[in-house]
């Protein structure tokens, strides 16, 4: 059973617009939400996080929206821009007491293609 | 460079062989974290480390996965009697007490 669902496999967004990818959840454990990127062999980059005591964190272009109630996040990326093109991996954890993470579970990924 | 480090990139064998991957954390952090993906698939977790101990392990580790991390440095993860499904990508990563991991490249292991 998977834990952590991002249900589109893939998205086309036109430079400049914003950009939304949906991820799911089930686990009510989890309280700890992270957002990943990654290219083409290469490993994934942490792009930004969120803790379940808030529903919003933003970093530059990168906005993430938590829903506890329904068990959902959204990253929202405005402008899009031609190199933000690649697949972007939602995750979960309970965080243990003193802020770590026994591991993530990740979604199976939604390819973000960026159009000129 | 002070990312996370994987060796080899890429390995191919055959099946039956026995092979063996490293990881170099970040130098302070103190949590290493071993990852299988497949194709389509996003990182499943397999085993992870706090210093030198080892505090959890997946299911998908089977009896034939074993991982150490002798002085809480680098990291091997040895496969042995390889089989066709072991072939995935394998990422390690690190972190400083935190949630927030940090991933290698990847090793590509392919068995054929």
């Amino acid at each position: 059973d998977q834990q952590v669902k991002q249900n589109s496999p893939s998205l086309s967004v036109q430079e400049g617009r914003i950009s939304i990818l949906n991820c799911d959840y089930t686990n009510s454990m989890f309280d700890y939400f992270l957002w990943y990127k990654k290219y083409p062999a290469e490993g994934p980059t942490f792009l930004i996080s969120i803790s379940s005591i808030k529903d919003k964190n933003e970093d530059g272009r990168f906005t993430v929206f938590l829903n506890k109630s329904a068990k959902h996040l959204s990253l929202h990326i405005v402008p899009s821009q031609p190199g933000d093109s690649a697949v972007y991996f939602c995750a979960a954890t309970p965080l243990r007491s003193g802020g770590g993470a026994d591991g993530l579970t990740f979604g199976k990924g939604t390819h973000l293609i960026i159009q000129p | 460079d002070t990312g996370v480090s994987q060796d080899p990139r890429h390995k191919i064998t055959k099946r039956g062989q026995n092979v063996t991957f490293r990881c170099d954390p970040i130098s302070e952090h103190n949590r290493l974290y071993w990852y299988r993906q497949t194709l389509g698939q996003g990182p499943e977790f397999l085993t992870y480390f706090q210093n030198e101990a080892q505090l959890e392990k997946s299911r998908l580790l089977s009896d034939r996965f074993s991982a150490e991390r002798p002085k809480g440095s680098f990291s091997t993860l040895e496969i042995q009697r390889t089989e066709q499904g072991d072939s995935a990508m394998y990422l390690c990563a690190s972190s400083l007490s935190g949630a927030i991991h940090y991933f290698g490249p990847g090793t590509r292991l392919t068995v054929t």
